[in-house]
Formats: C-alpha cells, structure tokens, sequence
C-alpha cells in the first residue's frame, strides 16, 4: 500500500514558467512532509519541508502548498531554471516520534532552455 | 564537511557471491539509514539503525543484513547475491529517528549478473 504517491513520472517545462509537482498521502497521521531534489549520479538532497500547522512554505523560488483536507501537497518552482531539471522526491513522516520517512516515487522534471 | 561516504561507487558482482557495502557519516548523527533506488519504485528503506548497537527492518529487508558497531559506520551486507539486486544503494543519516531530515549519500550503483 503506497502511502505517499506521486502520479506524474515526468514533467516538462519552459525555462521561466512555473513547474509544480505534485505529491498525495494516504495517512492521515503524517504531520510533516519533505521535497528531495536528486541529480543523476548524486544522493538526494533536502530541498524545502512543511509542518502540517501549516499551509504554506516558501523558499526563494521553491514554495510547497500543504492541504490537509485534501490530503495534497504541491512544489511550485517559480521561475524555473534549467537546473532545476532533476528527480523530485516527496516524503512524508510523523514528527515527534520514531517512524521513518516514507517516499514517493519520484518525478523527473525537465526544464527546457 | 564529507557528511556521507559510499563505497565503492560502484560495483559488478557475480550472482551468489557476497558483498559489504560501506558507509560512513562524520556528523555524529544516531540514526543511520540504507534505501535501495529502483526505476519506477522510487527510494525504498532496507534497513535503518537507531544508534549505535541497535538496527531494524525496512520496508525491503530480505536478502540483505546490516551491523552498527559504533555510531560513525553502518555497512550492508549482500550475503549471496542475486540479480534483483540489482539497484542503487544510497546511505543516510539524521540527528535521530524521526529526525526529518535525512542527509544522504552519493551511491553506490551494483550491478548482480
């Protein structure tokens, strides 16, 4: 049973347009979700997180959107770049206590000069 | 800062023989991690160590087993091989279990044939 999902594999995108990737969960007990970005080749690496006491979270370009009810959240990137062309994993966990971070499959974005 | 060391990068193995994946992480953080990356299956726990002298089962434990003698090394270890195997191993760390942030590693890319 796959508690985190990602159902886009790909995305791809103009340089300079919005890139959102998507990301939903099935247990309703996550409170604290994450994005991983991963270059070919490399380990992935942290990129932005949300807690769920809240809706939103911004970073420089990247902002997650957190909708619990939904059960929802999304990365926009804004503007994208060409090296933001990476896989983006989303993850989720329950803060406070001992449970491991449970991880989408991933989704390759390209963004195209 | 190294944070995460692999090795070796990578690896072909002859199917039935063994293997020890190495890993080790300078940031003194207690909970060490080992995921397998497959196509399409997105980034799977095998085994994860609370700290050092205590390790646990993840979603993909069968056929692999781990030790944490001390706090800085947690290697993996194939004992015979197999084809399905075949997969990117990344190591991880974090301050603790359920820490959310999981520092990774660069990989180490196996091939069992």
């Amino acid at each position: 049973d796959q508690q985190v999902k990602q159902n886009s594999p790909s995305l791809s995108v103009q340089e300079g347009r919005i890139s959102i990737l998507n990301c939903d969960y099935t247990n309703s007990m996550f409170d604290y979700f994450l994005w991983y970005k991963k270059y070919p080749a490399e380990g992935p690496t942290f990129l932005i997180s949300i807690s769920s006491i809240k809706d939103k979270n911004e970073d420089g370009r990247f902002t997650v959107f957190l909708n619990k009810s939904a059960k929802h959240l999304s990365l926009h990137i804004v503007p994208s770049q060409p090296g933001d062309s990476a896989v983006y994993f989303c993850a989720a966990s329950i803060q406070g206590g001992s449970e491991k971070l449970v991880f989408g499959k991933g989704t390759k974005l390209t963004v195209n000069p | 800062t190294a944070g995460i060391t692999q090795a070796p990068t990578s690896q072909i193995l002859a199917a039935g023989r063994s293997m020890t994946l190495r890993c080790t992480q300078d940031m003194r953080h207690n909970a060490m991690y080992w995921y397998r990356q497959d196509l399409g299956l997105g980034l799977r726990l095998i085994h994860y160590s609370n700290t050092a002298g205590t390790t646990g089962k993840g979603e993909v434990p069968d056929g692999y087993s781990v030790s944490r003698a001390n706090t800085d090394d947690f290697p993996l270890t194939l004992a015979s091989a197999v084809p399905s195997q075949t997969s990117v191993y990344f190591c991880a760390s974090s301050e603790m279990l359920g820490s959310n942030i999981q520092y990774f590693g660069a990989g180490t890319r196996l091939s069992v044939l």
